[in-house]
C-alpha cells in the first residue's frame, strides 16, 4: 500500500521560500511520477507540476515557472517542492499526489497536505 | 482560469440521481478523472479513464464522456456523497489541469 507523508505546516514571510517534503512508502520514488497540487483557502485544486515519464523530465505549470522547483531524493524516497518569492496569494494547502493503479492523468494517492501560510 | 469548466454548485435529493459535468476542448482527446473532496481532507479519486472506479469506490459512481463534456453520475445519492467534486485532464498545451470544482449538496 502506497503512503505519502508530508512535512508539517509552515509560516513564511513574503519574499521567503518554502520547501515541502513528501515521503513515500510502499513503493520506491523511482517507480512513481510525483506531482504537486495546491489549494488556496476556499478555492479549487491547482496543478503546479510533476514528473512526465514520457519526456523523462519535470514539467511545471506556466504560472509557477521560475518560482518552483521539484526535486527527488531517491536514497530516502522523498520528493520536495520548493516555492520561492512567496506572496500572500501563495497561502494554501500543498499536496503531493501520484498515480499507482490508475492510467492517464489521474492521481490515486495523495499526501495529507501541508498548510503554508504567507504572512508578514 | 481553468480550461475545464464545472458548474459551481449542484443539489440532489437523497436517493436520487445527479450528474456533474466538466466541459473543455481537451476532453475531445483525453479522458477526465474525477475526485471527491470533503472538508479538511485530501481529494479522493472516484473515476478515471473511460469509466473505471478505484478499489473501494461504490458502484453508484460512474463516468461518461461525449464530445467536449465529461460527466460524473451518482445513482442513488447518499448523504455521505455531499462534497466538492473536481475533474481533471489535460489542457490545450498538454499539461495537467483541474476544473474549478462543483459543490454537491444532498437534500
Amino acid at each position: 500500500q502506497v503512503q505519502l507523508v508530508q512535512s508539517g505546516a509552515e509560516v513564511k514571510k513574503p519574499g521567503a521560500s518554502v520547501k515541502v517534503s513528501c515521503k513515500v512508502s510502499g513503493y520506491t520514488l523511482t517507480e512513481l511520477s510525483m506531482h504537486w497540487v495546491r489549494q488556496a483557502p476556499g478555492k479549487g485544486l491547482e496543478w503546479m507540476g510533476g514528473f512526465d515519464p514520457e519526456d523523462g523530465e519535470t514539467i511545471y505549470a506556466q504560472k509557477f515557472q521560475g518560482r518552483v522547483t521539484m526535486t527527488e531524493d531517491t536514497s530516502t524516497d522523498t520528493a520536495y517542492m520548493e516555492l520561492s518569492s512567496l506572496r500572500s496569494e501563495d497561502t494554501a494547502v500543498y499536496y503531493c499526489a501520484t498515480r499507482v493503479y490508475c492510467g492517464g492523468d489521474c492521481f490515486d494517492y495523495w499526501g495529507q497536505g501541508t498548510l503554508v501560510t504567507v504572512s508578514s | 482560469s481553468s480550461e475545464l469548466t464545472q458548474d459551481p454548485a449542484v443539489s440532489v435529493a437523497l436517493g436520487q440521481t445527479v450528474r456533474i459535468t466538466c466541459q473543455g476542448d481537451s476532453l475531445r482527446s483525453y479522458y477526465a478523472s474525477w475526485y471527491q473532496q470533503k472538508p479538511g481532507q485530501a481529494p479522493v479519486l472516484v473515476i478515471y479513464g473511460k469509466n473505471n472506479r478505484p478499489s473501494g469506490i461504490p458502484d453508484r459512481f460512474s463516468g461518461s464522456s461525449s464530445g467536449n463534456t465529461a460527466s460524473l453520475t451518482i445513482t442513488g445519492a447518499q448523504a455521505e456523497d455531499e462534497a466538492d467534486y473536481y475533474c481533471n485532464s489535460r489542457d490545450s498545451s498538454g499539461t495537467v489541469v483541474f476544473g474549478g470544482g462543483t459543490k454537491l449538496t444532498v437534500l
